[in-house]
């Protein structure tokens, strides 16, 4: 089972909408609305950010949201905050036996 | 407030195994709000990597084929403590392990995790 696809670094400036993108395959993301995405500061455990591809964990703030179109699935930081400069990983529950794929990651930096 | 507290860090040799603890707090993972509790790997520098689960129940695991023969989750129901014992250790499991929580209302992400144990493979 491959990892799902991510951009390695995706930049912006503060207040501006970033998106990140990751892509699978029709045994994971094309198949299953069970896309969740983590944020994770260095040194730190990953965080839940959305799950069921746009559904915000408990104290996330709405200017993180969450979409799904074919076998991609996409993360939007609207108004992007210094606090926001993590790694960010998307995962999805697969068909394989391997259950659960994560992606490659996506620094995020605020310039 | 569902707290996941794990042991310390161990340096290992190659071939021998290791056991790491997951210790619930604020709730047991034999209640109604969990899922399961899967066990999660990353390698310096690297991204995150499943290597299987224990449901709630506590009488079914599920294991990434890539550990398969080599991993086994366990819990004691008593402490509310779930472990992962990794065997034939070689260097590229080097890596900072967690657990956490799938709950049941969610079923299918990760919204609790254990503060990490890192294992160092080393001869």
């Amino acid at each position: 089972q491959s990892a799902l696809t991510q951009p390695a670094s995706v930049s912006g400036s503060p207040g501006q909408s970033i998106t990140i993108s990751c892509t699978g395959t029709s045994s994971d993301i094309g198949i299953f609305n069970y896309v969740s995405w983590y944020q994770q500061h260095p040194g730190k455990a990953p965080k839940l950010m959305l799950y069921h591809v746009s559904d915000r964990a408990s104290g996330v703030p709405d200017r993180f949201s969450g979409s799904k179109s074919g076998n991609t699935a996409s993360l939007t930081i609207s108004g992007l905050q210094a606090e926001d400069e993590a790694d960010y990983y998307c995962s999805s529950y697969t068909s394989s036996a391997t259950r659960y794929v994560f992606g490659t990651g996506t620094q995020v930096t605020v310039l | 407030q569902v707290q996941l507290v794990q042991s310390g860090a161990e340096v290992k040799k190659p071939g021998s195994s290791v056991t790491v603890s997951c210790k619930a707090s604020g709730d047991t993972f034999t209640s109604h709000s969990y899922h399961s509790v899967s066990w999660l790997r990353q390698a310096p520098g690297q991204g995150l990597e499943w290597m299987g689960r224990l449901m709630a129940s506590l009488d079914t695991t599920n294991y990434a084929p890539k550990f398969q023969g080599r991993v086994t989750i366990t819990a004691d129901k008593s402490t509310s403590t779930v472990y992962l014992e990794l065997s034939g250790l070689r260097s590229e499991d080097t890596a900072m392990y967690y657990c956490a929580r799938d709950p049941a209302f969610i079923n299918d992400a990760f919204d609790i995790w254990g503060q990490g144990t890192r294992i160092t493979v080393s001869s």
